[in-house]
């Protein structure tokens, strides 16, 4: 069981440039989140899904746009990288109002 | 106002110590509230999950309480051990968006051997 796995781990960014981070699940869980960490702020809510299809904005949500197609997949799109995106970014999922599952993390640094 | 607020922000305690944290809430609307221990260089994982005012969770040396009408939650590690150092979130589900899971700061706990 893998549970939910984000790719890749590690990613240098050039400002301006647009990456793609992914995250799937394989739990057939409804809700899908991004976090991302910064230090000494914990974890920020970027944007949810509470099922395919459904996608809304969380505490950070400006510079960043989501998907959801599937209930496996989640993607979060930056499209002009800049420097305060710098962080590390974390995909989790959970059933309704039930503990959140993580991944594994991903690590940006925009240049 | 979302605000999950937690503290102490870090504590340093020796072995053998007890010891426990705040998570404090806006009590309207309220769905969950959950507690995740998060070791450095990991993923946060969850210790428990709570839903009802007056709910005690316990697991090991680990417990937890839930007052939702006066909005605040208590964590409890009963004789710290070196494992347990970690930093302690919680978070909370809002009723009717309860996708809208939002995290405090964390309280960083050092247990000294």
């Amino acid at each position: 069981n893998a549970g939910v796995t984000q790719t890749p781990k590690f990613r240098i960014l050039k400002i301006g440039q647009s990456m793609t981070l992914q995250c799937t699940q394989d739990m057939n869980h409804n809700y899908m989140y991004w976090y991302r960490q910064d230090p000494g702020m914990g974890l920020k809510l970027i944007y949810y899904s509470v099922g395919a299809g459904i996608t809304d904005k969380g505490e950070v949500p400006n510079g960043y746009n989501v998907s959801r197609s599937t209930t496996e997949d989640f993607p979060l799109r930056l499209e002009l990288a800049a420097p305060s995106q710098t962080s590390v970014y974390f995909c989790a999922s959970s059933l309704q109002g039930a503990e959140a599952f993580f991944g594994q993390g991903t690590r940006l640094t925009v240049v | 106002i979302l605000n999950v607020e937690q503290s102490p922000q870090s504590l340093h305690v020796q072995e053998g110590d007890s010891t426990n944290f705040t998570c404090s809430f806006p009590s309207s609307n309220f769905y969950a509230l959950h507690w995740y221990r998060w070791e450095t260089a990991k993923s946060p994982k969850a210790l428990f999950v709570m839903t009802l005012n007056g709910d005690e969770k316990k697991k090991g040396r680990i417990s937890a309480t839930l007052n939702t009408k006066e909005g605040y939650s208590y964590l409890y590690i009963k004789g710290s051990q070196p494992e347990d150092s970690a930093t302690y979130l919680c978070a909370r589900n809002y009723g009717g968006s309860q996708g809208n899971l939002i995290f405090g700061k964390g309280t960083k706990l050092s247990v000294k051997p």
